[in-house]
């Protein structure tokens, strides 16, 4: 079964500064997708940024940038000029195509002004 | 990006009481849609996978004859919680995959309920 674990329960950075947020998972699959979601206080979720298995480069979305490492099963996301907008919970998700996607237990970023 | 619409937002009832949560891809059709529970400060607990025509498919521990799910068409799936009781309280998100589109789920706006 898949698994996703995100080891930083809750983290802080200052206004402007880079953060990154861990991400590993486990899977027996070689094709599959890997997200990073946004939950903001209203509780939306909001794609943030989306990875398919079988491409190299890593995936970036303006601020956003993921450093994949296939091998050993990490995903993490790096928010580059954190904004106060991006104070919100963040989730890794796993799916492999025709099944369902698997949630990590989250990681509350909270930006300093 | 593809809108999917949940509705109500917000609902507020009593024990014993039934209440449904409609979800509704506005734009897209989609022949799954995934029911998750989320509380306070955790993550997102998947309920049920909804596949348009067919009976859902319940997570282990997911009682079945308290949370009806029902697919009826393309765009429009639907959970009913049953004799609704304060421990059914909670925040309910549903999301749906575009049958055409690559690997992405669109998700709801949630719906908090409340059972008094």
């Amino acid at each position: 079964a898949q698994t996703v674990t995100q080891s930083q329960p809750e983290m802080s950075v200052q206004e402007a500064e880079t953060v990154t947020l861990s991400c590993t998972y486990d899977t027996s699959e070689n094709n599959y997708y890997l997200f990073w979601y946004k939950q903001p206080p209203s509780r939306q979720m909001i794609l943030v940024i989306r990875q398919e298995a079988y491409k190299q480069q890593n995936a970036t979305e303006n601020r956003f940038s993921v450093n994949f490492q296939k091998a050993a099963k990490s995903f993490s996301l790096k928010i580059s000029d954190s904004q106060l907008g991006d104070t919100a919970m963040y989730f890794c998700a796993f799916w492999a195509s025709y099944d369902k996607v698997i949630f990590g237990p989250g990681t509350s970023l909270s930006v300093i002004p | 990006g593809a809108v999917v619409s949940q509705h109500p937002s917000w609902v507020i009832c009593k024990s014993g009481t039934s209440v449904k949560i409609e979800c509704r891809s506005l734009d897209f059709q989609a022949t799954t849609m995934f029911w998750y529970r989320q509380f306070p400060k955790q993550s997102l607990m998947l309920m049920a996978t909804s596949n348009e025509g067919s009976k859902a498919t319940y997570e282990q521990g997911v009682e079945k004859d308290k949370f009806l799910i029902n697919h009826a068409s393309l765009t429009l799936s639907t959970l009913t919680v049953t004799s609704a009781h304060p421990e059914d309280s909670s925040f309910y998100i549903c999301s749906a995959r575009d049958r055409g589109g690559p690997g992405e789920l669109f998700f709801g706006e949630g719906s908090r309920l409340t059972v008094l």
